[in-house]
């Protein structure tokens, strides 16, 4: 059964850096794409980041443009994890993150969803 | 950047009634187009991916076309438990737009 467990989320103030995880299990973690999409309260989903996989060739990153030079997004393929270090927070950045699961090794649309970490950023 | 725009952005029918959404795309995307429906208060779920091929364990009164750059999601007969909202998405170039959704309730 694939499951994708996010953690890392809070409260942070506009200005301050937050990481955020997603433990992955039930699936061949190195085969696929995985992204990170965001759903600010009572709002519509947003693509935020992503990081492909093509074997020995390595992973290559994507990034939303109001995000691309303050998000980062890593994956270690040898704890199944994939991280996001969020950096610059702004207001506008408050929102669940969802962990997803890409089709394939470089496929964004997502088969599979994690729960979701809450950030909020605010004074 | 690619827009994608649905309509319409709510509507209500009554159980059994068909339902079609649109999502149009501002430039070609090669049907690099998905389907999630997201119950209230639920992560969202993938129905429909390459426009028109339905997920497996997906109810098949959910159906999906294209034409150009319009495409359509289809509930053949409204269940109460289709009550979500739909969005759909592009995943053809960054930033894999996904449409502002449309919310489908019960009349």
């Amino acid at each position: 059964e694939v499951q994708l467990v996010e953690s890392g989320g809070g409260l942070v103030q506009p200005g301050g850096s937050l990481r955020i995880s997603c433990a992955a299990s039930g699936f061949t973690f190195t085969n696929y794409a995985m992204s990170w999409v965001r759903q600010a309260p009572g709002k519509g989903l947003q693509w935020v980041s992503g990081v492909s996989t093509s074997g020995g060739s390595g992973s290559f990153t994507k990034y939303e443009d109001s995000v691309r030079g303050r998000f980062t997004v890593t994956r270690d393929n040898s704890k199944n994890t994939l991280y996001m270090q969020m950096n610059s927070l702004r207001a506008e950045d408050t929102a669940v993150y969802y962990c997803a699961k890409g089709r394939d090794s470089d496929n964004y649309s997502f088969d599979f969803w994690g729960q979701g970490t809450l950030v909020t950023v605010s004074s | 950047d690619i827009q994608m725009t649905q309509s319409p952005s709510s509507l209500s029918a009554s159980v059994g009634d068909r339902v079609t959404i649109t999502c149009r795309a501002s430039q070609g995307i090669s049907n690099y187009l998905a389907w999630y429906q997201q119950e209230p208060g639920k992560v969202p779920k993938l129905l429909i991916s390459t426009a028109s091929v339905l997920r497996s364990g997906v109810p098949s009164r959910f159906s999906g076309s294209a034409s150009g750059t319009e495409f359509t999601l289809t509930i053949s007969s409204l269940q109460p438990e289709d009550v979500a909202t739909y969005y759909c998405q592009e995943y053809n170039s960054v930033p894999f737009t996904f449409g502002p959704g449309t919310k489908v309730d019960i009349k």
